[in-house]
């Protein structure tokens, strides 16, 4: 079956640096991928997604790397606050479906 | 706001007893998915529908079931509920298959 892997289940950072979360996928027909951020007791919350005919993307404070040789995906956020601390998510969609897998998490803790 | 909510917030049951869970989309988005989500782990894919029509199902038994209306209203029923269906159920609208906006789920416990 798919395969979304985090390559570390928890992140730490100071306040204003800048935080990346890794993630592997192993399916090679995948050709959407989107990261969420989910808070405890709440739905995961769309932040970025990327296509397979990309490798970078840029949104507010986040960009989005994708690597398809290696399958990799990697959610960079710039200046972390502390309204950053969550779980952060990846999904992606293979081309031949609709359906979307999702990983374990990445826990991302901003120390004041 | 992602403009998809979902009703109970919490709900009871016993193991053996049939539960339905609510969900309404945005308004225009003709797709629902539904996902469960076990603590500590990421949201499982269980089905989604389009224009009302089952379009993709996960790895879950048939007790797990489904409906969407015009309205932009879905439910998953979930039936002969056993303990491990213990979850977070969440439903996800999006413009047919393209981005999903998650609504806050309906948090399951079986006893």
């Amino acid at each position: 079956g798919e395969s979304v892997g985090l390559h570390l289940p928890t992140l730490s950072v100071q306040e204003g640096d800048n935080s990346i979360i890794n993630c592997a996928y192993s399916n090679s027909a995948s050709d959407y991928f989107i990261w969420y951020k989910q808070e405890s007791g709440k739905g995961p919350q769309f932040i970025i997604d990327i296509r397979s005919n990309m490798d970078k993307r840029q949104g507010q404070r986040v960009t989005v790397l994708l690597n398809k040789t290696v399958k990799h995906l990697s959610l960079q956020i710039a200046a972390t606050q502390p309204g950053d601390s969550a779980v952060y998510f990846c999904a992606d969609r293979a081309n031949t479906g609709n359906q979307f897998y999702f990983g374990t998490g990445t826990s991302l803790t901003v120390i004041p | 706001e992602t403009g998809v909510t979902q009703s109970p917030t919490h709900l009871i049951k016993t193991r053996g007893q049939q539960v339905t869970l609510r969900c309404s989309s945005q308004s225009g988005h003709n797709t629902v998915s539904w996902y469960q989500q076990a603590l500590g782990q990421g949201p499982q894919f269980i089905f989604q529908y389009y224009r009302e029509e089952e379009n993709g199902r996960g790895n879950f038994p048939p007790r797990f079931s489904g409906l969407q209306f015009p309205n932009y209203s879905s439910e998953l029923n979930v039936n002969a509920l056993e303990l491990d269906d213990s979850a977070l159920y969440l439903c996800a609208s999006s413009p047919h298959t393209d981005t999903q906006y998650f609504g806050p789920g309906t948090r399951l416990t079986v006893l």
